[in-house]
C-alpha cells in the first residue's frame, strides 16, 4: 500500500517566479492538506481540499492557491514566490468520515529553495 | 483558536534512560491531540493520538503519552530512550466540529540521545 508521495523532492526557483507542487494522497484517503514547514519551525497549515472544493484555509496569502482533482490528487501552487517561502512543503491525506478527524498521513515533503 | 506549547526545543537523555517530552495545549472545547515524530529530511510519522477515549494512550516503539484535562497537558514519554529515538517531536491539536480540520503544531523538540 503505497503511502503519501510527493514530487519534485527538491526544487530551486527564482524570487518572483512560480512554482506547481503534487501530492498523490495514500490509498483510500479522499482529503488532502498542505503545510509550511520553515527552517527550525512546526509546520503550518496552509489550506485543505475535499471533494475537489477548498474547505479551510489558514493564514496564508492568496499566491497560494490549490486544487484537487477527482482522483484525490492535489497540487499546490505558489505565485511571485518571496525568499519567504523557502521551506519544506508537506502534503497530509486523511478520511472524512463524519465529523471526525481521523489521523493525518504526511508524504516526505518537497523542498523548495527561493533564490 | 487552539495552540500548542511544547516546553524545551532541545532535550538530551542517555541511552536507557526515561524520555519526557513536554506539551500543553489551549484549546476552547474538547481537542484531539497528536504526536508526530520526524526524521532529519524525512516527513512526520504518527506517535499517537488521543480522541477522547483512554486518557492514557499508547503508541508505536513504546512511546505513551497522558492526557490531563486539569493540566491541560499531553506529555510524551518513554520507559527507556534508544539510539533509534534520536529526532525531532511534534505535538499537534485539532478540534472536532465541522470547520475544524486543520493541526496546529508546537515548534518541536529535538531529542539527543547520548550513547
Amino acid at each position: 500500500d503505497a503511502g503519501v508521495t510527493q514530487s519534485p523532492t527538491h526544487l530551486i526557483k527564482t524570487r518572483g517566479q512560480q512554482v506547481t507542487l503534487r501530492c498523490s494522497p495514500k490509498s483510500g484517503h479522499d482529503t488532502v492538506s498542505w503545510y509550511q514547514q520553515a527552517l527550525g519551525q512546526g509546520p503550518q497549515f496552509i489550506f485543505q481540499y475535499y471533494e475537489e472544493e477548498e474547505r479551510q484555509r489558514g493564514n496564508f496569502p492568496d499566491r497560494f492557491s490549490g486544487h484537487q482533482f477527482p482522483n484525490y490528487s492535489s497540487e499546490l501552487n505558489v505565485n511571485a514566490l518571496l525568499l519567504g517561502d523557502s521551506a519544506l512543503y508537506l502534503c497530509a491525506s486523511s478520511l472524512e468520515d463524519g465529523d471526525f478527524l481521523y489521523e493525518q498521513y504526511f508524504g516526505p515533503g518537497t523542498r523548495l529553495t527561493v533564490t | 483558536a487552539q495552540s500548542v506549547t511544547q516546553l524545551g526545543s532541545h532535550v538530551s537523555v542517555s541511552e536507557g534512560a526515561l524520555v519526557l517530552l513536554r506539551c500543553n495545549y489551549s484549546s476552547s472545547v474538547p481537542p484531539y491531540l497528536f504526536w508526530y515524530v520526524q526524521y532529519p529530511n524525512q516527513g512526520l510519522q504518527l506517535l499517537l493520538k488521543y480522541t477522547s477515549a483512554a486518557t492514557l494512550v499508547k503508541g508505536i516503539n513504546d512511546f505513551e503519552a497522558e492526557f490531563k484535562k486539569s493540566e491541560t497537558s499531553f506529555h510524551l514519554t518513554k520507559p527507556s530512550a534508544h539510539m533509534s529515538d534520536a529526532a525531532e517531536y511534534f505535538c499537534a491539536v485539532s478540534v472536532s466540529g465541522a470547520g475544524s480540520y486543520q493541526l496546529t503544531f508546537g515548534k518541536g523538540t529535538k531529542l539527543s540521545v547520548i550513547p
